[in-house]
């Protein structure tokens, strides 16, 4: 089992629509939370990142962490075709060196 | 452009042969990260060096890969003897904070060995 799950989508929308993004975790370990954004063929571009249980939000996204579900959630309002790409959580422990990532979320927002 | 940066985009090879690939950080940056992303998954973690010092490594990156952080700017990521399994996005990352929070990251490398 890996240690970060994500749900590969795709995941459609219409434009306008709010995007809800998920990704469960099994050790408690990890302290740190971010999001990227993935545009097919480039490099991930950091979009959140919160160390705290509750919520975290900036202009259209909002990221909520909830450490005793293991459970962390990204919203996207007012999504926009341009919103169109691949969604990856990146989580990492405290004392650790490294990001692990889950597999990400294709997300298609339709005009 | 004041990001990331890696070089070459593209590169194809035959099987057996060597590749390196190079990335510059951002600057002040002096946390370094290497990560391969294969299709439809998320980048998996390789190797990280604070400064010119490799602190760790992934049981990923056998010893046909080596990297490299001279005088702690840029750094080199070579892989001997190239496998087809090798095909993969090659990624660079560097951050100011620990663990690679809030790391950024380039363009990556796309390898293709036939």
């Amino acid at each position: 089992q890996k240690e970060v799950e994500q749900d590969p989508g795709p995941l459609s929308v219409p434009e306008g629509a709010i995007v809800s993004l998920n990704c469960t975790y099994s050790n408690s370990a990890f302290q740190y939370f971010m999001w990227y954004r993935q545009y097919s063929r480039k490099g991930p571009e950091l979009l959140m990142y919160t160390y705290s249980s509750g919520n975290k939000e900036d202009g259209r996204f909002t990221a909520q962490v909830d450490k005793s579900s293991k459970y962390i959630s990204l919203f996207i309002r007012d999504s926009q075709p341009s919103d169109s790409a691949t969604y990856l959580c990146a989580l990492h422990k405290a004392a650790g060196n490294k990001l692990t990532f889950g597999g990400g979320t294709r997300v298609l927002v339709k005009p | 452009d004041t990001g990331v940066s890696q070089n070459p985009r593209h590169k194809i090879t035959k099987r057996g042969q060597n590749v390196t690939f190079r990335c510059d950080p951002i600057s002040e940056h002096n946390r370094l990260y290497w990560y391969r992303q294969t299709l439809g998954q998320g980048p998996e973690f390789l190797t990280y060096f604070q400064n010119e010092a490799q602190l760790e490594k992934s049981r990923l990156l056998s010893d046909r890969f080596s990297a490299e952080r001279p005088k702690g700017s840029f750094s080199t990521l070579e892989i001997q003897r190239t496998e087809q399994g090798d095909s993969a996005m090659y990624l660079c990352a560097s951050s100011l904070k620990s663990g690679g929070t809030e790391a950024f990251f380039g363009q990556g490398t796309r390898l293709t060995v036939v």
